[in-house]
């Protein structure tokens, strides 16, 4: 069965820092993985998707993440996060195919002036 | 443009009303989807709609009425509701798997906040 993990509830980091937010999938061909952000109250707002090709995708607001088959993994990073980017964030897989996508449970983003 | 609109933004409904929500989008999408979400939870898949017809239904209660109009528009019908059915409803739409090369990205709305007194 499809899962999503983002092992980390909350992170907290200083603003101007890097920011990792890591994410592991278990699905058995090949996933669909995406990345949504949601400020309290509101919707989710895509940041980036990958299908297939290039490992690297860079979304929105500066985002990017990288597919690491071997490891399941599909972490998302910002060189330097503002104090807008405090959101919760949640890391999806779906298939081709399959008009479901799974959520994770989502990281809270915290952010130190 | 990749806008879904909601309607109502809030809505409060005693246990005995019936209200509905509405959900919108002009992409062009064929699947349309109820996601319910609770604070501090990720969004719980309710119904999936694919080319107008209900294609998923993740054992909802029948409290929770689902509509698909036409390719556009999306109603989710409510009566009866309990206090723990107060919570942010989300409307997404995609491409429909069925579609040729389609891919399910979901385009979501930014909720109807629902409270069941």
């Amino acid at each position: 069965a499809q899962s999503v993990t983002q092992p980390d509830i909350h992170i907290t980091v200083s603003e101007g820092a890097s920011l990792e937010l890591r994410c592991n999938y278990s699905y058995g061909a090949t996933p669909y993985l995406f990345w949504y952000v949601q400020s309290p109250g509101q919707g989710l707002q895509l940041l980036l998707k990958y299908f297939s090709g290039d490992t690297l995708v860079q979304g929105i607001k500066g985002f990017e993440a990288e597919f690491k088959r071997s490891q399941s993994s599909f972490n998302l990073r910002k060189p330097s996060v503002h104090w807008s980017d405090a959101a919760e964030y949640f890391c999806a897989v779906g298939a081709r195919g399959d008009d479901k996508i799974i959520f994770g449970k989502g990281t809270r983003l915290h952010i130190l002036p | 443009d990749t806008e879904v609109t909601q309607t109502p933004k809030h809505l409060v409904m005693g246990m005995t009303n019936k209200k509905s929500l509405k959900c919108e989008q002009h992409m062009g999408h064929r699947a349309m989807y109820w996601y319910k979400q609770k604070a501090k939870k990720p969004p719980e898949l309710m119904f999936v709609y694919s080319y107008e017809k209900l294609s998923i239904n993740e054992s909802v209660p029948s409290r929770f009425s689902p509509e698909c109009p036409n390719s556009s528009l999306l109603n989710l019908h409510l009566h009866a509701l309990q206090p723990e059915d107060s919570a942010l409803y989300l409307c997404a739409s995609s491409q429909s798997s069925r579609g040729h090369g389609a891919k399910n990205i979901q385009y979501f709305g930014a909720g109807t906040r629902l409270s069941v007194l």
